[in-house]
């Protein structure tokens, strides 16, 4: 079956230490997406990908950094930098197509301890 | 920035139409109107989408009002299973891409 899977589903991280979070999909979907959800709020957008080898900033980049090498994968590394990184992550992808919706992964729960 | 207004909270009756408002008095002509629902520490379930005609699928319809300033998700018969938040959302473009822009959401509560 075609999907969106984001690994590990629960990350423990040390103050000081980056952590990189997978997504890969099968989709065969050009767009691919991470969120960050907080407790009790709505998805942020942090990172976006509209094609291999290209990727943009949303509306909470810092401390976050990506890549797009490969159509099917689109890792999250949350650095040293973000001050607050213990937050729900989840990773989307979508086609061109205006007649579907955007897939979502399971998500990944990030605590720093 | 997100471009949605819903309720917080509602509660239905088991088997009983849940109907769930949302108000998105600022689309643009080309934004399209989604909905999706998470159940607690799961990743947003796709429900349906529309740009201005009504849709309806195997989970709900989805009515949007002629102006376009306001759309009803509607489960036609809500069960247990149902009870979740869910989120109107308006697909924005953003630096020649489209993005998804989140509210709060409405959790919906199904009673038995």
């Amino acid at each position: 079956d075609g999907g969106i899977t984001q690994s590990p589903k629960y990350l423990f991280r040390k103050e000081g230490q980056n952590v990189t979070l997978s997504c890969e999909q099968n989709l065969n979907h050009d767009a691919m997406y991470w969120y960050r959800q907080d407790p009790g709020q709505g998805l942020r957008l942090i990172y976006y990908s509209q094609i291999v080898n290209d990727f943009q900033k949303g509306d909470i980049a810092e401390g976050y950094s990506v890549s797009r090498e490969k159509k099917e994968s689109f890792p999250l590394t949350v650095t040293s930098a973000q001050k607050n990184p213990t937050a729900f992550y989840l990773c989307a992808s979508k086609n061109w197509s205006p007649n579907y919706g955007y897939t979502f992964g399971s998500g990944t729960r990030l605590t720093v301890v | 920035d997100a471009k949605t207004t819903q309720p917080p909270s509602m509660d239905c009756a088991e088997g009983r139409a849940a109907n769930l408002p949302c108000n998105h008095s600022t689309i643009s002509g080309n934004e399209y109107v989604y909905w999706y629902r998470q159940i607690h520490s799961q990743g947003p379930q796709y429900i349906i989408h529309g740009l201005k005609n009504n849709e309806t699928n195997e989970m709900a319809s989805l009515i949007i009002t002629e102006d376009r300033k306001s759309s009803t998700l509607i489960l036609p018969h809500a069960t247990l299973r149902d009870t979740a938040v869910y989120y109107c959302i308006v697909r924005v473009d953003f630096q020649g891409a489209q993005k998804l822009v989140f509210g709060q959401g409405t959790r919906l509560t199904i009673n038995p």
